[in-house]
């Protein structure tokens, strides 16, 4: 089953533009990370923010995590035609007072920046 | 290796044959995932391993799906009498720990299975 919810599904914004992101969980985390997916293929690592913070930066990545609402979102600035693709935030728990355990992830938003 | 290494790459076959999917994850990563990713949706875990044991084979919808990892590196998916529903892009993951203390995944670039 999914544990995040993504929205908007789809995002259209053009260069230059920022975009916002947002996902929604449902249990207690020990993480949060966000992937990116190019042609529906293998998804590549952007950032992650543990469940003690609130923010984290990365290049023109930003992203802000609310334990409270169970809510993150992830805010690509001056976006560039190269950031079109589809977005995926997924939930790490502990797991035996570790960090094992499965990510569970959400089902994704498409993003499309128009040059 | 430099990175997950996932074959085939694409795989085509008749409805009730037996299919093998292989992964062969980064050198030294200890955890082992497997997901599966239909058209539109997000990744839908399966199976992790940590070492050569299944951590949490939750994720497996039934018994006709089942994963080795028998020395701890490379891992084979295998798919008993498919389905069409089982038409999907089954994904590798592989992670180490030390990165901020959680499990960061690195992904191959998946196998494509298509069930006639």
């Amino acid at each position: 089953s999914q544990q995040g919810e993504e929205d908007p599904q789809a995002l259209s914004i053009q260069e230059g533009e920022n975009a916002t992101m947002n996902c929604s969980y449902k249990t207690s985390i020990n993480n949060l990370q966000w992937y990116r997916q190019n042609s529906g293929r293998g998804l590549v690592h952007l950032i992650l923010i543990r469940s003690n913070e609130r923010e984290k930066h990365s290049g023109r990545l930003r992203v802000t995590l609310d334990t409270s609402k169970k809510s993150s979102s992830l805010l690509i600035t001056a976006s560039r035609a190269a950031d079109t693709a589809s977005y995926f935030c997924a939930t790490g728990r502990n797991a035996g007072g570790t960090s094992y355990g499965k990510l569970t992830f959400g089902q994704g938003t498409i993003l499309t920046v128009h040059p | 290796g430099a990175g997950v290494s996932q074959t085939p790459s694409n795989k085509v076959t008749e409805k009730g044959k037996y299919v093998e999917l292989r992964c062969d994850p980064i050198s030294g990563h200890t955890a082992l995932y497997w997901y599966r990713q239909s058209l539109g949706q997000g990744p839908e875990f399966l199976i992790y391993f940590q070492g050569t044991g299944a951590a949490d084979d939750s994720g497996l919808p039934n018994d006709r799906f089942f994963a080795v990892r028998p020395e701890g590196s490379v891992s084979t998916l295998k798919i008993q009498r498919t389905e069409r529903g089982d038409s999907a892009v089954y994904l590798c993951a592989s992670s180490s720990i030390v990165f901020a203390g959680a499990n960061v995944l690195t992904f191959g670039a998946g196998s494509r299975l298509t069930v006639l």
